[in-house]
């Protein structure tokens, strides 16, 4: 089955304690990207990437890394977590056609994040 | 600047009611793609429908449509037919070829279908 995976789906972290969220997806595609949900301000885009080794900030990427060292896996990690970044994550993947458009998304299921 | 709007937080509806969910986009460009996307009370996120700039063709699925109107910059979303089981947060989406497939999301229209 075509599917982008996320784990863990809830994590409970205390402020400081780096933490890594994993995401993989078995389509063979180019584009992956991070999002993170809040109330009323629908999907941000934390980082994306483009292929193997290319990475590139979104809109909010303060707090966050990644890295694309496999095609298949994109793990987000925040080095030292703070209660603003308690959230729900999104990892997606996209395979891109020709010009580098995006087919659209697929979202894994989602990580609910509490840092306290 | 690039932006999506959703002006519809809530709507309710009773069972079998026609609802329609307005996305107004705002660009320059004129290569983009825009989409739909639903968030199930489960927390997923699927992809509905995908639509580029060039094609203003009206799309039916099934109860779904889609209206896309570059003249007032609107990709409007009808449901025919409500059931319960399209209860779910709704998001309106607009993306850039051409910019590093940036995407920008709408806040989200969430729909309550009554039974």
């Amino acid at each position: 089955e075509a599917q982008v995976t996320q784990n863990p789906r809830y994590l409970i972290t205390v402020t400081g304690k780096k933490l890594t969220v994993t995401c993989s997806q078995n389509m063979n595609h180019e584009y992956m990207s991070w999002y993170r949900q809040d109330p009323g301000l629908g999907l941000r885009q934390i980082y994306y990437s483009m292929n193997v080794e290319v990475t590139d900030k979104g809109d909010v990427p303060e707090g966050y890394k990644v890295s694309r060292k496999e095609k298949r896996n994109f793990p987000l990690i925040l080095e030292s977590p703070s209660p603003n970044q308690t959230s729900l994550y999104f990892c997606a993947s996209s395979s891109l056609g020709g010009l580098g458009l995006n087919y659209g998304y697929t979202f894994g299921s989602g990580t609910r994040l509490t840092v306290v | 600047a690039q932006k999506v709007t959703q002006a519809q937080t809530e709507i309710s509806v009773v069972e079998k009611e026609d609802v329609t969910l307005d996305c107004v986009y705002e660009t320059r460009d004129t290569t983009y793609y825009l989409f739909w996307y639903k968030q199930p009370p489960s927390g997923e996120l699927v992809f509905l429908i995908r639509r580029n700039s060039f094609d203003e063709q009206n799309e039916i699925s099934g109860r779904y449509s889609w209206n896309f109107q570059k003249s007032t910059s609107s990709f409007n979303f009808t449901i025919t037919a409500s059931q319960v089981v399209d209860s779910a947060v709704y998001f309106c989406a607009l993306s850039f070829p051409n910019t590093g497939n940036q995407f920008y999301f709408g806040t989200g229209t969430s729909l309550t279908v009554i039974p």
